[in-house]
């Protein structure tokens, strides 16, 4: 069975990097998605990005130009950072992995890790 | 960018009675749609996927319909544990994947 492990600050500056680490158990990085969601308070889901494997990258139009999603296959693990934080990107942030589900095989998140609320505050 | 329409923002029912939400797209999804059940203090959980099947452990009182812009998530007799926060999310087209606004099911 996947688990997946959030882990990073809960405090991050205006203007600096917030970076987050998800380590994932029970399954392999190659040939699955993983996607980093987020939800500010009181809020709905954002897709923010996924990474297939360990090398292709898929980002929301409009935090393209502040994202970077990473894999280390060696640790298992899938990384986020988000440059420039604003108030605005304070949230709940989640790694998620998509599935291949059903007859035709469509992607859903099927699993979620905790989630982690990181709060930009100076 | 497809946009997801759910409705109503709130939902107010009792144990027991039978809860319709919907969720309508700005343009056809096919039947790329998936409902989400989310708790104070949780992650999201899949409950239907390709808009009308069950996701694994996910009780048979939840069931979904509809293809194209429409899609409906039933419950059919609601349980205590029922009474939670529901997105539906679609991958149709992409990027970006994107969620509805949420129904939050509230107690009567």
């Amino acid at each position: 069975q996947v688990q997946l492990q959030q882990s990073g600050p809960g405090l991050v500056k205006p203007s600096e990097t917030l970076s987050l680490t998800c380590t994932v158990s029970g399954d392999s990085l190659n040939g699955k998605y993983w996607s980093w969601v987020r939800q500010p308070p009181g809020k709905g889901l954002e897709w923010i990005g996924y990474i297939y494997g360990s090398e292709r990258t898929n980002y929301n139009p409009s935090l393209e130009n502040r994202v970077t999603i990473s894999a280390d296959t060696s640790k298992n693990q899938v990384s986020l950072k988000l440059r420039s934080v604003t108030a605005a990107d304070t949230a709940v942030y989640y790694c998620a992995r998509e599935n291949q589900l059903g007859r035709t095989a469509k992607l859903y998140f099927d699993s979620w890790a905790q989630g982690t609320l990181v709060t930009v505050f100076s | 960018e497809i946009v997801l329409t759910q409705s109503p923002a709130t939902l107010s029912l009792s144990p027991g009675e039978r809860a319709t939400l919907s969720c309508r797209a700005s343009q056809s999804v096919s039947n790329y749609l998936a409902w989400y059940q989310q708790k104070p203090g949780q992650a999201p959980r899949l409950l239907i996927y390709d808009a009308s099947n069950r996701a694994t452990g996910v009780p048979a009182r939840f069931s979904g319909s509809g293809i194209g812009t429409d899609f409906t998530l039933t419950i059919r007799s609601l349980e205590p544990e029922d009474f939670a926060i529901y997105y539906c999310q679609q991958r149709f087209t992409w990027p970006p994947i994107t969620f509805g606004q949420g129904t939050r099911l509230e107690i009567k």
